[in-house]
């Protein structure tokens, strides 16, 4: 069964240093989604990406924040200037077939700022 | 998209018994869907039950809908445990909203 993957699956970085966190969506899923979980807290959303452009997006969504699917199939999230409360589990999730609305979550990356 | 509110917070059960969770939503929906999460890991889609729907199987799974009083069920018979994880419910209107998720069920389940 098609997966959605995620690399790195732990990136850690000093405060500050730009990071790029890597997702491979479903082939022919058409919405692309970011979210995160800092440690014991609720899973959050961060943006959404359809039709090549950002649909919606969260406060915690700031302009450190972008994301970019270079070549029809990546699915990236920059950080440009990390913070220590940038700590967290990213996730990046597709959707959807025809008629069909079920999110497919990749493993996530854990990333650690110093 | 609405945060549904899972109840209870958590449940311990032995293996083999039955896992009950329900899940409270405000305003109407297209469907609801229902996903878990092992500890650390991504979420996976478990099931999904449209609002036209009152109930819905899926294996062990079974999945209840009342749109009159806005609420779902999720029950996990002879659960193992493999099944330990939180369960976490999502409302949802439109294909491609966003998920907006509550603090889920924690279930522990004892060997």
């Amino acid at each position: 069964e098609p997966e959605v993957t995620q690399t790195p699956s732990h990136q850690v970085t000093q405060m500050g240093q730009e990071v790029i966190l890597r997702c491979v969506p479903i082939s022919n899923h058409l919405y692309f989604y970011w979210y995160r979980q800092i440690l014991g807290q609720k899973v959050e959303f961060l943006v959404s990406f359809y039709n090549n452009e950002i649909s919606e997006k969260s406060e915690i969504f700031d302009d450190q924040f972008s994301v970019e699917r270079p070549d029809g199939s990546n699915f990236t999230l920059k950080i440009r200037s990390t913070k220590l409360e940038d700590s967290a589990m990213y996730f990046c999730a597709s959707c959807c077939r025809a008629q069909s609305y079920e999110q497919y979550f990749g493993p996530g990356t854990r990333l650690t700022v110093t | 998209s609405q945060q549904g509110e899972e109840d209870p917070q958590a449940l311990s059960i032995q293996e083999g018994e039955n896992a009950t969770m329900n899940c409270s939503y405000k305003t109407s929906i297209n469907n609801l869907q229902w996903y878990r999460q092992n500890s650390g890991r991504g979420l996976v889609h478990l099931i999904l039950i449209r609002s036209n729907e009152r109930e819905k199987h899926s294996g062990r799974l079974r999945v209840t809908l009342d749109t009159s009083k806005k609420s779902s069920s999720l029950l996990i018979t002879a659960s193992r445990a493999a099944d330990t994880a939180s369960y976490f419910c999502a409302p949802d209107k439109a294909a491609g909203n966003k998920l907006t998720f509550g603090g889920g069920t924690r279930v522990l389940v004892k060997p």
